[in-house]
């Protein structure tokens, strides 16, 4: 089946820094997601795009569908101490298995105060 | 106010149980997931139904169960035949199965 793949696991920076993120796909996608996991909790939604090369922002938060339909990203500008969780992209094409939403493994973000 | 809950949060069971985990939605979604989470792993889909009485198998569905006999109910049995089970259960749901998917909190199973 497809991969989503975001690298590196982890990532640490500093507080007020920018950091930005990608996702990767062996499949062309029509939808991509974004969500946010803290620890012990469910993820929780940060950004949908439906088209490529569709830019979205949600706070401080940027997202942006790739124009070959096989990558997406995201940025946290200024980041904060808040801001440290699991983030994970989803992805899900158009057709068979490619339909179900699949999701990459995550990036640990750290910040350090 | 709506949304998604499961139940309990903490869940502790003796190896060869059978356990059920609950999850209740009121958000008039047609579709419920179930997904597994480990450690450093990304979410696996163990099953999924897009309206009620219909479910199916996902990626890792060996060893698991459910139901779906009402729109806003769609528990998760482990059997004792999940050689692995120990891990963070999500619940999800959509509007639909080409919908964004909202979560759960999770419950943590525990299996000594």
């Amino acid at each position: 089946g497809q991969q989503l793949n975001q690298s590196p696991q982890s990532m640490f920076i500093q507080e007020g820094e920018d950091v930005s993120m990608n996702c990767t796909s062996s499949s062309i996608f029509n939808t991509w997601l974004w969500y946010k996991q803290e620890p012990g909790e469910g993820p929780v939604l940060l950004i949908a795009l439906y088209k490529a090369g569709e830019l979205t922002s949600n706070g401080r938060l940027t997202a942006q569908f790739g124009i070959t339909r096989k990558d997406s990203f995201l940025n946290i500008s200024a980041s904060i101490p808040s801001d440290v969780g699991i983030y994970f992209c989803a992805g899900r094409g158009s057709t068979g298995a490619n339909s179900k939403l699949t999701f990459g493994k995550g990036i640990t973000l750290s910040v350090r105060p | 106010d709506g949304g998604i809950t499961q139940s309990p949060k903490y869940l502790f069971r003796k190896e060869g149980q059978n356990v059920t985990l609950s999850c209740e939605q009121n958000l008039n979604h047609d579709a419920m997931y179930w997904y597994r989470q480990d450690p450093g792993q990304g979410l696996r889909l163990i099953y999924y139904s897009q309206i009620v009485n219909d479910f199916q198998k996902g990626d890792i569905a060996e060893g698991y169960s459910v139901s779906r006999e009402k729109k806003e109910s769609f528990p998760l049995t482990v059997t004792s035949a999940q050689k692995n089970p120990t891990a963070f259960y999500l619940c999800a749901s959509s509007i639909g199965s080409n919908n964004e998917q909202f979560f759960g909190p999770g419950t943590r199973l525990t299996v000594l």
